[in-house]
């Protein structure tokens, strides 16, 4: 059992939706982030929060939304995708600074 | 910046013994991390490596050499479901805590009878 769980597992959305991702740890990690990861890719980074606040933003199109409600939820809100925003996408924690990311099983996204 | 390589495919045999390289060229090193990755499921962590020499863990081993920018993962014992990706990867510490982890392309493993 991961103890990073992402909701929903699967999502199809159109182009003019609006949807989130959730994320949920209750391992105390203070960092969370959010990455995607295209089909024989490696994950690529997309934010990092840590202590709740957004420290990093790779460039990421503001179409993604990240928020980070608590120390124990990120989400990630979705408006007007394109369709090659459609991947895995996901949530990872880690307790600090060169500690390992715990990774959830992500949500796969299509974006039709 | 980062530049991390790995070999994009290895195939071996049930039983055996397979070594997956991995070079990196970073400013700033905070350890190296390996992580298996099984088609359609979330990475999971392996190994990480911070000084030189080997880490054993079971049958999977991880070695690091900071002077030479270099780190293999050895799989001993090999079984079918160990056909994944790899991933080497390299963590910027962040001041703020967490790391900006950077992922290599991986190695697709594929273990065959």
């Amino acid at each position: 059992d991961t103890e990073v769980t992402q909701t929903p597992k699967h999502l199809v959305m159109g182009m003019t939706n609006k949807k989130s991702l959730k994320c949920e740890q209750h391992m105390g990690h203070r960092a969370m982030y959010w990455y995607k990861q295209k089909a024989k890719k490696p994950p690529e980074l997309m934010f990092v929060y840590s202590y709740e606040k957004l420290s990093i933003n790779e460039s990421v199109p503001s179409r993604f939304s990240p928020e980070c409600p608590n120390s124990s939820l990120l989400n990630l809100h979705l408006h007007a995708l394109q369709p090659e925003d459609s991947a895995l996408y996901l949530c990872a924690t880690s307790r600090d600074s060169g500690m390992p990311l715990h990774f959830g099983n992500g949500t796969r996204l299509t974006v039709t | 910046g980062q530049n991390i390589d790995q070999p994009t495919e290895m195939t071996a045999t049930e039983g055996a013994i397979v070594q997956i390289n991995c070079t990196y060229q970073t400013s700033g090193f905070n350890g190296l991390f390996w992580y298996q990755q099984h088609a359609g499921e979330a990475p999971t962590f392996l190994s990480y490596n911070v000084l030189d020499g080997l880490e054993e863990k079971g049958r999977f081993s991880s070695f690091l050499s900071r002077s030479k920018g270099y780190s293999y993962l050895l799989l001993k014992e090999l079984q079918m479901k160990d056909s994944a990706s790899y991933l080497c990867a390299v963590p910027i510490g962040l001041t703020g805590g967490g790391n900006k982890l950077t992922f290599g392309t991986g190695t697709q493993l594929k273990v065959e009878l």
